[in-house]
């Protein structure tokens, strides 16, 4: 199954500021998605990227506070901006490798990022 | 998207089987159920997924009922470093940009405390 780096891995940053988190993939995939963990709380689906095409945003996420980028097959980022304390969380990238072999394997994810905003 | 519902904790004897239920009462016919598990601090790890049968692999085995309507995983010989948050999740099918692709929708899962 793919592997996933992500970094970074964790970060402490000022209120008002962004950070871009990225997500590198050791082999081609399809689609990527960003997840968020609030502290306690499961995962949330941001959004789903696929190259070359806007990402897909999920109720209640707009593009303008969490913009993606996805300008390969094995690459993304998702920017985190003008952060406050609520946006405190583990942010996950996660893989699809493809209809068929998404059914081999499940998904992959990155061991996440974790951010602090103080 | 279909939902899942499982039980906020369970405990279990190191050594002995933990069985993990779920209901998906809302499931549909192409929809998979997928398990996950999450230990501290770490990403979820995938543990096994089925559709209709009983799967069995090196980790754990999947029990899915007849009408699809509920599932079980079983970890045969639980090991303190089982104890983690279990996840039952169903893929449902989406679409984004003309590709269709499945989306996990994460619950609150089971967190399973496995004791000496």
């Amino acid at each position: 199954s793919a592997v996933i780096s992500q970094k970074p891995s964790r970060d402490i940053c000022q209120r008002g500021t962004s950070l871009t988190i990225q997500c590198q993939v050791d082999s081609q995939v399809t689609m990527m998605f960003w997840y968020r963990q609030q502290p306690g709380q499961s995962l949330t689906l941001i959004a789903t990227a696929n190259q070359g095409s806007e990402a897909t945003y999920e109720s209640g996420f707009v593009i303008d506070k969490f913009p993606i980028s996805r300008p390969n097959l094995t690459f993304s980022t998702l920017t985190v901006s003008n952060m406050s304390p609520e946006d405190s969380s583990i942010y996950l990238c996660s893989v699809e490798a493809g209809r068929g072999r998404a059914s081999d394997y499940g998904y992959t994810f990155g061991s996440g990022t974790r951010l602090t905003v103080v | 998207d279909a939902k899942t519902t499982q039980p906020p904790s369970m405990d279990c004897a190191e050594g002995r089987a933990a069985n993990l239920p779920c209901n998906h009462s809302t499931i549909s016919g192409n929809e998979y159920v997928y398990w996950y598990r999450q230990i501290h601090s770490q990403g979820p790890q995938y543990i096994i997924h089925g559709l209709k049968n009983n799967e069995t692999n090196e980790m754990a085995s999947l029990i899915i009922t007849e009408d699809r309507k509920s599932s079980t995983l079983i970890l045969p010989h639980a090991t303190l470093r089982d104890t983690a948050v279990y996840y039952c999740i169903v893929r449902s099918d989406s679409n984004a940009g003309g590709t269709s692709y499945g989306k996990l929708t994460f619950g609150q899962g089971t967190i399973l405390t496995v004791h000496p």
